[in-house]
């Protein structure tokens, strides 16, 4: 099965600063990599993905990369604000393929963005 | 509406209790997902319905036992757990099995076992 690796489990940063998160996954049949945001007691939120056929994907202060080659994509945060402050996770599954498959998560990256 | 929707939101209950928790979206999707999320770790997938039908179970044990009624609909039945059982279960839905399409997650019941 998939395995997915994320680092860093924690990152703090400067408001203002960038943030990157990177994951790498196992399967080089996973052609979908979303990413999630989850703030304390709530739901995973859906803030941006991609798909194998792209190498890159930006919506505006987020921005995804992925090298199918190395089996390798991040996550970019610019410009963070204290809103950013959250736990988020990465994510593969191999989907197109006639049925329904989960998601395999990373371990996930606890954000903090100091003041 | 495009929300997945879960009651109860907390559930305790012993361990020789059954109880369900649902999960109900509106949105036309016809794949369905339970995830088990235990503190401060990722989202398990446990099962998976697609058009109704149970296509994958994480080898999970038979103290759970997923339902899905209609499309709209997808139950998860407890019987006889652990405490070890205890985390939040957090329920998904997507537009259409066999296609790349997004997975939205709902709100989650938190579960404690005592």
């Amino acid at each position: 099965g998939e395995n997915v690796e994320q680092h860093p489990s924690t990152l703090s940063v400067q408001e203002g600063d960038s943030a990157v998160i990177k994951c790498t996954y196992s399967d080089s049949a996973s052609n979908y990599f979303p990413w999630y945001k989850q703030e304390l007691g709530k739901r995973p939120q859906l803030i941006i993905d991609i798909r194998s056929n792209v190498g890159e994907k930006k919506d505006q202060r987020i921005a995804v990369t992925l090298n199918k080659t190395a089996k390798h994509f991040s996550l970019h945060i610019t410009e963070t604000q204290p809103e950013d402050s959250a736990v988020y996770f990465c994510a593969a599954t191999e989907s197109g393929g006639g049925g329904a498959d989960g998601l395999t998560f990373g371990k996930g990256t606890h954000l903090i963005i100091q003041p | 509406d495009t929300e997945v929707t879960q009651t109860p939101k907390h559930l305790v209950m012993g361990m020789t209790n059954k109880k369900s928790l649902k999960c109900e979206q509106h949105m036309g999707h016809r794949a369905m997902y339970w995830y088990k999320q235990k503190a401060k770790k990722p989202p398990e997938l446990m099962f998976v319905y697609s058009y109704e039908k149970l296509s994958i179970n994480e080898s999970v044990p038979s103290r759970f036992s997923p339902e899905c009624p209609n499309s709209s609909l997808l139950n998860l039945h407890l019987h006889a757990l652990q405490p070890e059982d205890s985390a939040l279960y957090l329920c998904a839905s997507s537009q259409a099995p066999g296609w790349i399409y997004e997975q939205y997650f709902g709100p989650g019941t938190r579960l404690t076992v005592t």
